[in-house]
């Protein structure tokens, strides 16, 4: 089945560009999503691609899509304290069109100002 | 528009009992998903619901149940509580049965088993 890794921590420094990377493993997913969790709190979309793009940007936030490598990443330009959290990478289950996500264990974002 | 709500928001039960958790949907949308949350740990799909029939199921025991009500409501029920159910559990919202990419989830109700 499918299988979903990121890197567990990453640090930067305020007004610094972050880029968290993630990697999954069935070529059929056909959506890919990233999450951001705070503190105590659900999980917040943030956005998601489709599999037949390669890149979709909103305002502060750039998501990749490599479908060669199987790998997707989220940019997050001029970072802000406020944007420390856990984020999550998530694709739909190879072959299903319901809403079962596989999801990473989560990178923590960590940014100090 | 209210987003997804869930109840009760905390709850503490002991070993051998029963819960019951609340999910309701963004208004317009028709399909819940429930996931479980360990801690340090990234969801895991438990049940998708779409116009009351399950959908979905992921890889839980029978203790797992859920329903989905006419007005796209749903809750979870939990059988049997083992210390290893203690969790987040999340619901999402979608508007239906196949993904058109808007996944929206609730705050979550935490769950500790005693």
């Amino acid at each position: 089945g499918e299988d979903v890794e990121q890197s567990l921590f990453l640090s930067v420094r305020e007004g610094d560009s972050s880029v968290i990377n993630c990697t999954y493993t069935d070529s059929s997913s056909t959506y890919l999503y990233w999450y951001k969790q705070e503190p105590g709190a659900g999980l917040q979309l943030l956005t998601y691609i489709f599999s037949n793009m390669d890149m979709k940007q909103d305002q502060r936030l750039t998501v990749l899509l490599n479908k060669k490598d199987k790998h997707l990443s989220l940019r997050i330009a001029d970072t802000q304290t406020g944007d420390s959290a856990i984020y999550f990478c998530a694709a739909l289950e190879g072959h299903q069109a319901g809403t079962a996500l596989i999801f990473g264990k989560g990178t923590t974002l960590s940014v100090s100002s | 528009d209210a987003g997804v709500t869930q109840s009760p928001t905390h709850l503490i039960k002991t070993r051998g009992q029963q819960v019951t958790l609340r999910c309701s949907p963004i208004s317009g949308h028709k399909s819940v998903s429930w996931y479980q949350q360990v801690l340090g740990q990234g969801p895991q799909f438990i049940f998708q619901y779409y116009e009351k029939e399950e959908r979905g199921r992921g890889n839980f025991p029978d203790r797992f149940s859920a329903r989905q009500f006419p007005n796209y409501s749903s809750e979870l029920n939990v059988n049997a509580l083992l210390l290893g159910d203690s969790a987040l559990y999340l619901c999402a919202s979608s508007l239906g049965q196949t993904n058109t990419g808007e996944l929206f989830f609730g705050e979550g109700s935490r769950l500790t088993v005693l």
